[in-house]
């Protein structure tokens, strides 16, 4: 049974650029989650996807976009890069229905912008 | 905002008993999760409250008392293994699976 899985495991952008990143959910887990934890932090949420939409949104700007596929992986898109988007990002997986949000992360893709 | 409140860090002898605090905002609840963060690796689920009382699993337990907007993760037995940091997170009663996590405490396992 896979688990959650993210690539690519380590990133490093210059200010101004685009990045993607992509997750594969737990097998016959149909919602996504992303969340952004700055070092020493705990994870912020930033969206979550089902049903290929976005369904709810975390304190974070358009700069931050994301896109579930009908296989219910996911990638999250960060445009214009700043140095503050230097964090690990975290995909984390559940199934709607279930009596509690249980949610599986994925190990993160580390993210550092110079 | 959600104002997830817990220690930053604590230390604690092996062999001996920790107990974590969190207190959280009451309005909009839906259950308080507990997950272990090893330093570098991903969080794991320890367990979920949505009830007042006390869950037990193994050498670890939590406690929830939703009017006073208090849980407690504790940890017996401690193994240099549980060093790591120990997230309380909310859960989202507004329809959908969000989840709003608090700073972590970083708990130090000494010898």
């Amino acid at each position: 049974d896979a688990g959650v899985t993210q690539s690519p495991t380590h990133l490093i952008k210059t200010r101004g650029q685009q990045v993607t990143l992509r997750c594969s959910p737990k097998s016959g887990h149909d919602t996504v989650s992303w969340y952004q934890q700055a070092l020493g932090q705990g994870p912020q949420f930033i969206f979550q996807y089902y049903e290929e939409e976005e369904r709810q949104r975390g304190n974070f700007p358009d700069r931050f976009s994301g896109h579930q596929f009908p296989n219910y992986s996911s990638e999250l898109n960060v445009n214009a890069l700043l140095l503050g988007d230097s964090a690990l990002y975290l995909c984390a997986s559940s199934l709607q229905g279930r009596t509690y949000n249980e949610q599986f992360f994925g190990p993160g893709t580390r993210l550092t912008v110079l | 905002g959600q104002n997830i409140d817990q220690p930053t860090e604590m230390t604690a002898t092996e062999g001996a008993i920790v107990q974590i605090n969190c207190t959280y905002q009451t309005s909009g609840f839906n259950g308080l999760f507990w997950y272990q963060q090893h330093a570098g690796e991903a969080p794991t689920f320890l367990s979920y409250n949505v009830l007042d009382g006390l869950e037990e699993k193994g050498r670890f337990s939590s406690f929830l008392s939703r009017s006073k907007g208090y849980s407690y993760l504790l940890l017996k037995e401690l193994q240099m293994k549980d060093s790591a940091s120990y997230l309380c997170a909310k859960g989202d009663s507004g329809g959908y699976q969000k989840v709003t996590f608090g700073i972590g405490t970083k708990l130090q396992v000494i010898p």
